[in-house]
């Protein structure tokens, strides 16, 4: 059975706080790990990681795999207000596309 | 552009009932899938579909059922509503394998 572990499940921290958030994985024939943001509704796509080593990037935010240790970070640098929300990781398989195995979340409220 | 469109947003039934979620998709994806979400437990799979006529089982499908006639509607139905369905629904769409989901914005259900 596919098993997604997010860590820690809750962290509150101030504003201008690095955070770092994890995603560790096990799954039979990995095809890609993807972290989303949830505020009030929908999960929002942040990005999409399938090669080890390679670090994404979109302003504050960054991400990179190790596919040795079966694991992802999700940074958070400058931490704002707006940065509160649910952050969800989810991994996909070769085998069963169209599943997507979700972690439980880590819910980050940035304080002012 | 509306993107994937759930209806109703909410909805309360008494146990035993039998309703349907609506979920419309605007972008021609082929993938389509319905989660819960509860407090504290990430997004868990109901059921998904990889193309029109073609569905399969996720991790909690017991108690609902899905049908796929077009490339843009996947409804959801509660066969027999129990309180142990009460949560949020999502719908998500994708085009296909690893590519990033499309989320509605939820129907809060309440059972009864």
């Amino acid at each position: 059975e596919d098993k997604v572990v997010q860590s820690p499940l809750s962290l509150v921290v101030h504003e201008g706080d690095t955070v770092t958030l994890n995603c560790s994985y096990e799954v039979t024939n990995f095809r890609s790990l993807l972290w989303y943001k949830q505020e009030k509704k929908a999960p929002t796509f942040l990005f999409m990681l399938t090669s080890s080593g390679i670090e994404k990037k979109s302003g504050r935010l960054s991400s990179i795999l190790d596919k040795k240790e079966l694991f992802s970070i999700l940074n958070i640098t400058a931490t704002q207000t707006g940065d509160s929300a649910i952050y969800l990781c989810a991994v996909e398989v070769v085998t069963n596309a169209g599943k997507s195995t979700f972690g439980d979340g880590t819910t980050l409220t940035v304080k002012p | 552009n509306a993107g994937v469109t759930q209806t109703p947003k909410f909805q309360v039934l008494k146990t035993g009932q039998s309703m349907t979620l609506q979920c419309a998709q605007d972008m021609n994806h082929e993938y389509m899938s319905w989660y819960r979400q509860d407090p504290g437990m990430g997004l868990r799979l109901i059921h998904y579909s990889v193309g029109a006529g073609i569905t399969d089982q996720g991790e909690v499908p017991n108690g609902y059922n899905v049908s796929r006639s077009t490339t843009e509607d996947f409804p959801l139905r509660l066969l027999s509503a129990a309180p142990s369905q009460t949560s949020v629904y999502f719908c998500a769409s994708s085009w296909g394998p690893g590519s990033p989901l499309h989320f509605g914005n939820g129907t809060r259900l309440t059972v009864t």
